[in-house]
């Protein structure tokens, strides 16, 4: 079975600077993907960010972007330039590539409060 | 965009009751997933389902049970309501194709059991 943790409750950022959102995961998998996903108070959760296991290359979406280490089975979120709208609950998610499973293990989430 | 539509915002029921959750997606995905969320766990997988009729148990299905007899609706039930399934319930799906396919989740149902 696969576990996510996220060890940060609750963290808060002033506007414009950097935060970094932690998360480990514990897997026997070796074939696996990990996603980033907000949720917002108006409670859509939408993707931010998603990477394959199999890539070396840390993945990019505008101001977020990830550091993924698979030996050491973490996968953290680092957004830059924050912005108020980035206020929201970020959870991180793990899923396998097999035909067996294919919903996604959350971890307990992390509340982001942006400062103005 | 895929919508994935919860047909309940809020929901308030009393206890013993047979409650029903339902949420219907307007695109042509496989994957259907009901999630409960409650704050400091997280999301937990109760069931999916990858197909009309099939159905899978995820890590907390007691108390509940799914039905999917047409592929763009997946309802919950609660066959009898108990104060600690007051929570926020989240309907979600994806493409069966590709497993690194992102979940398209729906606005949530935020139910109270009293």
């Amino acid at each position: 079975a696969q576990t996510v943790t996220q060890s940060q409750p609750e963290m808060s950022v002033q506007e414009a600077e950097t935060v970094t959102l932690s998360c480990t995961y514990d897997t026997s998998e070796n074939n696996y993907y990990l996603f980033w996903y907000k949720q917002p108070p108006s409670r859509q959760m939408i993707l931010v960010i998603r990477q394959e296991a199999y890539k070396q290359q840390n993945a990019t979406e505008n101001r977020f972007s990830v550091n993924f280490q698979k030996a050491a089975k973490s996968f953290s979120l680092k957004i830059s330039d924050s912005q108020l709208g980035d206020t929201a609950m970020y959870f991180c998610a793990f899923g396998v590539m097999d035909t067996g499973r294919r919903a996604l293990t959350f971890g307990s989430g992390t509340r982001l409060q942006v400062q103005p | 965009d895929v919508k994935v539509t919860q047909s309940s915002r809020y929901l308030v029921k009393r206890t013993g009751e047979k409650v029903f959750l339902e949420c219907v997606q307007d695109m042509d995905h496989e994957n259907m997933f009901w999630y409960r969320q409650d704050p400091g766990l997280g999301l937990r997988l109760i069931y999916f389902s990858y197909d009309v009729k099939m159905k899978e148990k995820g890590d907390i299905p007691e108390g509940y049970s799914v039905s999917r007899e047409k592929k763009e609706r997946f309802s919950l039930i609660l066959e009898s309501a108990s104060t600690n399934q007051t929570s926020m319930y989240l309907c979600a799906n994806s493409p069966g194709s590709s497993y690194n396919s992102p979940l398209h989740f729906g606005n949530g149902t935020r139910l109270t059991v009293t």
